[in-house]
């Protein structure tokens, strides 16, 4: 089994609509990441989060939310969906004593 | 700024061949260096980490070096084989509290037959 698991593995929405994407970890990681993935672009940070009660923007956050229900759990939304957005998202956790990230998988999303 | 340069962009060479990916950063003050290998679809994973003090790291065909005073790092690809395939990382953490890595835009190696 995936130590970090994403779903959806892949979404098409249109212009407008809210998706959430969501990651869980079953390594009991405190730290928990979501990036997104363009082309010619690398991984960029969205958001990050050190324990439950930890919230922090990273260099891309205009357009996201976060929510950390609980250690293992850490969803992504988009309240209003644009086509710029359409992108690979990966969750990813990290234990502090190593730093060394487990992603996930991959969230493809398309934006129409 | 913090910055990790990578370079080539992409490489393509013949099964058995080596190779050298190279990542220059500009990070300050240093922690560590990790090389992650992602596969197409697929999430990046971990396949070295360097720290100030080491020069050199292997796992199995994939050789990684640091040099500290001129703030590069290579990972050296021996005997490659089809399933190298993939793009390589190169993050560097920053020494300081939070999240702070500096993430290069990857190489993408293509090995052929």
């Amino acid at each position: 089994d995936a130590d970090v698991t994403q779903t959806p593995r892949n979404r098409i929405t249109k212009t407008g609509k809210r998706i959430m994407l969501e990651c869980s970890q079953t390594k009991g990681h405190d730290r928990m990441y979501w990036y997104r993935q363009d082309p010619g672009l690398g991984l960029r940070l969205i958001y990050y989060s050190f324990d439950v009660k930890d919230i922090n923007k990273g260099e891309i956050s205009d357009g996201y939310s976060v929510s950390r229900q609980a250690q293992a759990k850490f969803s992504l939304s988009l309240e209003s969906a644009i086509p710029n957005q359409t992108a690979l998202y990966f969750c990813a956790a990290s234990a502090l004593n190593t730093g060394e990230l487990f992603f996930g998988e991959g969230s493809r999303l398309t934006v129409l | 700024k913090n910055q990790v340069e990578q370079s080539p962009q992409s490489l393509i060479i013949l099964e058995g061949k080596n190779c050298t990916l190279q990542c220059n950063y500009t990070v300050s003050p240093f922690s560590n260096l990790r090389w992650y290998k992602q596969d197409t679809g697929r999430g990046p994973v971990s396949l070295t980490i360097m720290t100030f003090s080491e020069n050199t790291k292997s796992n199995g065909r994939y050789t990684a070096t640091l040099d500290a005073d001129t703030k590069q790092s290579s990972l050296h690809i021996t005997a490659s084989q089809l399933s190298d395939s993939a793009s390589y990382i190169c993050v560097v953490s920053v020494r300081q509290a939070g999240t702070a890595l500096i993430f290069g835009k990857g190489t993408t190696l293509s090995v052929s037959s």
